[in-house]
């Protein structure tokens, strides 16, 4: 059963405290990507890997890092430098760098107080 | 910059009726766009996906339009059904093949019986 898996659903956090949210994919995709999506707002790109052991900064980078030791998992640490760090969370995976569409995992809500 | 318009005000139709969604854009010449259909607290869902030198793309009861010298895309569902109800994404991509995708704000549907 492939799919895009992301853990947890939900998790809270003390402010200052560093928390990594968890990404897999066995759909064999090389390409992965983070977004944060807030209330009314669309999702913004946060990081992504084109390919294993490379990733780019997205258009909110600030406060967050990423690693891409293997092709099937892209694991997101939200810093304690990220100052709203509560949001919606959520990663994806496409075929190649291309026009392909990208699947979506379930997302991880994030509370940090 | 780059700016990605939908309707920030959600859509209520009636069951039977179309529904139209629009997706505007400035300061940009997309590679392609595509739609994605996110529910409440759940990942998105890739929908359709259309190319700068398409004019219209259907898929069953979906229909995408392009139009670049307009800067708009709009998204129609035919004999809509309540089980349509959904905030309805679009993305925009460049021309530089690496994946990446900006996302509009989202335009929630609601079709009552």
């Amino acid at each position: 059963d492939g799919g895009i898996t992301q853990s947890p659903k939900y998790l809270f956090r003390k402010e200052g405290q560093n928390v990594t949210l968890s990404c897999e994919q066995n759909l064999n995709h090389d390409a992965m990507y983070w977004y944060r999506q807030d209330p009314g707002q669309g999702l913004r790109l946060i990081y992504y890997s084109q390919i294993v052991n490379d990733f780019q900064k997205g258009d909110i980078a600030e406060g967050y890092s990423v690693s891409r030791e293997k092709k099937e998992s892209f694991p997101l640490t939200v810093t304690s430098a990220q100052k709203n760090p509560t949001a919606f969370y959520l990663c994806a995976s496409s075929k190649s760098g291309q026009e392909g569409e990208q699947y979506f995992g379930p997302g991880t809500r994030l509370t940090v107080t | 910059s780059q700016k990605i318009e939908q309707n920030s005000e959600a859509l209520n139709i009636q069951e039977g009726k179309t529904a139209t969604l629009t997706c505007n854009y400035t300061n940009y010449s997309p590679a392609y766009l595509q739609w994605y259909r996110q529910d409440p607290g759940r990942g998105p869902v890739f929908l359709l996906l259309i190319r700068e030198n398409e004019k219209e793309k259907r898929k069953e009861r979906l229909k995408v339009t392009f139009d670049t010298t307009l800067k708009q895309s709009l998204f129609h569902i035919t004999a809509s059904q309540p089980a349509d109800s959904a905030t309805y994404l679009c993305a925009l991509a460049g021309s530089s093949n690496t994946g990446k995708l900006i996302f509009g704000q989202g335009t929630t549907l609601q079709v009552k019986p």
